[in-house]
């Protein structure tokens, strides 16, 4: 079965970088895409970017453009996602999750499996 | 970007009843590239319904989803205990993925 193990919570400065694991089994990795979702307190789901598995080609929301980075590491099956200069509006529970495969443009399929989240919380 | 509205924000009703959610799209949905996700406290969402209509593995034949365009609806045909959560909406028809606000089917 597929499962999406992530690491666990983080408490970050101001300023700070943090930087999120997500260790997948249970399928073939390179043949899927995963993506990252955040949910801040009492906020609705927020996209943030995916990453094909096989060729690590990305697509980031505009939003996070500049301070996001996913990346992989095939021989470990994991995926990685790096958020720079975090403010207090990050504090957030982040997912990774699943899909079927995206092309190098528009993706679409829907997100299927996700994993349990991990809080990161930004406090001075 | 399209934005998402679903209504109602809460839904109260007793086991056995029929729930009925709505999400309302700022633009047409391409291809009707909706989906929507049961979410419970402290747990990540779980799909439910994908392409507006097409249920997920292993969801129960209870849910159900319609709409094209800017409409679409989620339809719980009699309300289990487990299925008192909140839902989401999500196009992923163009980019950004954008996802509703929620809405809260709580016991009645």
């Amino acid at each position: 079965q597929v499962q999406l193990v992530q690491s666990g919570a983080e408490v970050k400065k101001p300023g700070a970088s943090v930087k999120v694991s997500c260790k997948a089994s249970g399928y073939t990795f390179t043949s899927y895409t995963i993506h990252w979702v955040r949910q801040a307190p009492g906020q609705r789901l927020e996209w943030m970017g995916w990453i094909n598995a096989d060729n690590g080609n990305t697509k980031y929301s505009q939003k996070f453009k500049g301070r996001f980075t996913i990346t992989r590491d095939t021989s470990a099956n994991t995926a990685y996602m790096e958020l720079s200069s975090l403010n207090y509006e990050d504090t957030a529970v982040y997912y990774c999750a699943t899909s079927g495969y995206c092309g190098s443009g528009n993706c679409y399929h829907p997100i299927d499996y996700w994993g349990q989240g991990t809080l990161v919380t930004v406090s001075s | 970007e399209i934005v998402l509205t679903q209504s109602p924000g809460t839904l109260s009703l007793s086991p056995g009843e029929r729930a009925t959610l709505s999400c309302r799209a700022s633009q047409s949905v391409s291809s009707n590239y909706l989906a929507w996700y049961q979410q419970k406290p402290g747990l990540a969402p779980r799909l439910l319904i994908y392409g507006a209509s097409s249920r997920a593995t292993g969801i129960p034949d209870r849910f159900s989803g319609s709409g094209s365009g800017t409409d679409f609806t989620l339809t719980i045909s009699r309300l289990e205990p487990e299925d008192f959560a909140v839902y989401y909406c999500q196009q992923y028809g163009s980019s950004p993925r954008t996802f509703g606000q929620g809405t809260k089917v709580e016991i009645k």
